[in-house]
């Protein structure tokens, strides 16, 4: 199985600041890597998919990058419905796996 | 637009199997890749598997010997079945979509979720 290592696992930041998370693949998944963001007693939902592709109606403040590893998952202007848990995926082979999760908390 | 609701019990006990159906409504099940996750406090997010044209699945290696899922069209319904249950199976359980094709570079990710139902193991 192809491990997903996010970091931090959690985040304080201000609304207006950015922040960016970190996830690394333990083998290359070229760009096949989702990211998620998830809300307290909420499903995760899907921000963005191939690595960097923004998902249907996904504000522009969230932007990711990365290819082979490493990928990051960054969003600027935080607004205060953006503090939740987000989580990084492989789509690249079976079975699919997450990342554990960093949570952007309100400082 | 489409939306997946997941029903079956909340308790279940050791040893017993767990049965849960998810429905499709807004759109027909089509071909798609329609997967099961759960998520714990322990494990995280973790993906069960999925169903792909009604008979095809692919199972997680962790589980493939305990799961079994199947679809019916008739319906717009699709289901898990995973057996042998124990208090690590306890965990929220979800439905989602693996868009395919339908979204060009969206495969493997799951774009519509279920809200999800909490199923705890316990005698």
């Amino acid at each position: 199985d192809i491990q997903m290592t996010q970091s931090p696992s959690s985040v304080s930041a201000s609304v207006g600041d950015s922040v960016t998370i970190t996830c690394r693949a333990s083998q290359g998944i070229s760009n096949w890597l989702a990211w998620y963001q998830q809300k307290p007693g909420k499903a995760p939902q899907l921000l963005i998919y191939a690595a960097s592709t923004l998902h249907t109606g996904v504000p522009p403040r969230f932007s990711g990058s990365g290819s082979g590893t490493d990928f990051t998952l960054n969003i600027v202007s935080l607004q205060p419905e953006d503090f939740a848990t987000y989580y990084c995926q492989q789509a690249y082979s079976f079975p699919r796996t997450f990342g554990r999760g960093t949570k952007v908390e309100i400082k | 637009q489409v939306q997946l609701k997941e029903s079956g019990p909340g308790l279940v006990k050791p040893s017993e199997t767990l049965s849960l159906t998810c429905t499709v409504s807004g759109g027909s099940i089509g071909t798609y890749y329609w997967t099961w996750l759960r998520q714990s406090p322990g494990k995280g997010l973790e993906w069960i598997g999925f169903i792909y044209d009604t008979e095809n699945t692919n199972y997680s290696p962790s589980l493939k010997s305990r799961v079994t899922m199947s679809a019916d069209t008739s319906r717009n319904q699709f289901s898990l079945n995973l057996r042998a249950l124990t208090a690590a199976d306890t965990a929220v359980y979800y439905c989602a979509r693996d868009p395919d094709v339908a979204v060009p570079g969206a495969m493997g990710s799951f774009d519509i979720w279920g809200q999800g139902i909490m199923v705890t193991v316990s005698s």
